[in-house]
């Protein structure tokens, strides 16, 4: 199947400061990938939808300028969480669909983790 | 507002079948059914999907009822590295915005 991969795999920060997570596919081109967050003990939930060359789409309740998304090839989005707050901690994952397919492949996930 | 219903737990023994039910009966006609697992601390894994026949695969069976408003997941020899959280997700094909996860199943396979 199609591989999905996710860089930090954890990270630990300080209150205030600004953190990127990096979702490339590593196997073939996506045009869109897309971000979740998941709580301990509770599912995944939809943040946004990132598309190649232009803006990303937020689900309602997400705040475009505190999860900024840069998807600037056909293989890599970023997540970048700004001005992180103990709040932000959670599990980060992304997806992507290969080309010509409907199915979402998944990252490993980033523990995020704000101090 | 996931458009599933699965039972929230469900334990089975290592070496047997595991089947997990999972109820759509608002799903349309162009909705997929897709069934993913999340092993702990892991991003979620593709399993099976399909719309209306029954499908198999290496890794599992997916039986759909005639009237598509429910669909079983079989593992056919369940062993411990299938304990997971199994969730049922409808999809409309290409809408990949509608890509809703519920609560799932926690499977727990037992020695």
């Amino acid at each position: 199947g199609a591989v999905v991969s996710q860089h930090p795999s954890r990270v630990i920060c300080k209150s205030g400061t600004s953190v990127k997570i990096e979702c490339r596919s590593l196997d073939f081109q996506a045009t869109t990938m897309f971000w979740y967050r998941q709580f301990p003990k509770k599912s995944l939930m939809l943040m946004a939808t990132s598309n190649e060359g232009s803006k990303a789409t937020y689900e309602q309740g997400v705040e475009k300028d505190k999860f900024l998304i840069n998807h600037a090839s056909l293989t890599l989005s970023t997540l970048t969480v700004t001005s992180a707050h103990p709040e932000d901690s959670s599990f980060y994952i992304c997806s992507a669909s290969p080309p010509r397919t409907d199915t979402q492949y998944f990252g490993p996930g980033t523990r995020l983790t704000v101090l | 507002d996931a458009k599933t219903t699965q039972p929230p737990s469900m334990d089975c023994a290592e070496g047997r079948a595991a089947n997990l039910p999972c109820n759509h009966s608002t799903i349309s006609g162009n909705e997929y059914v897709y069934w993913y697992r999340q092993i702990h601390s892991q991003g979620p894994q593709y399993i099976i999907h399909g719309l209306k026949n029954n499908e198999t695969n290496e890794m599992a069976s997916l039986i759909i009822t005639e009237d598509r408003k429910s669909s079983t997941l079989i593992l056919p020899h369940a062993t411990l590295r299938d304990t997971a959280v199994y969730y049922c997700i409808v999809r409309a094909l290409y809408n990949n915005n509608d890509m809703r996860f519920g609560a799932g199943t926690r499977l727990t396979v037992k020695p």
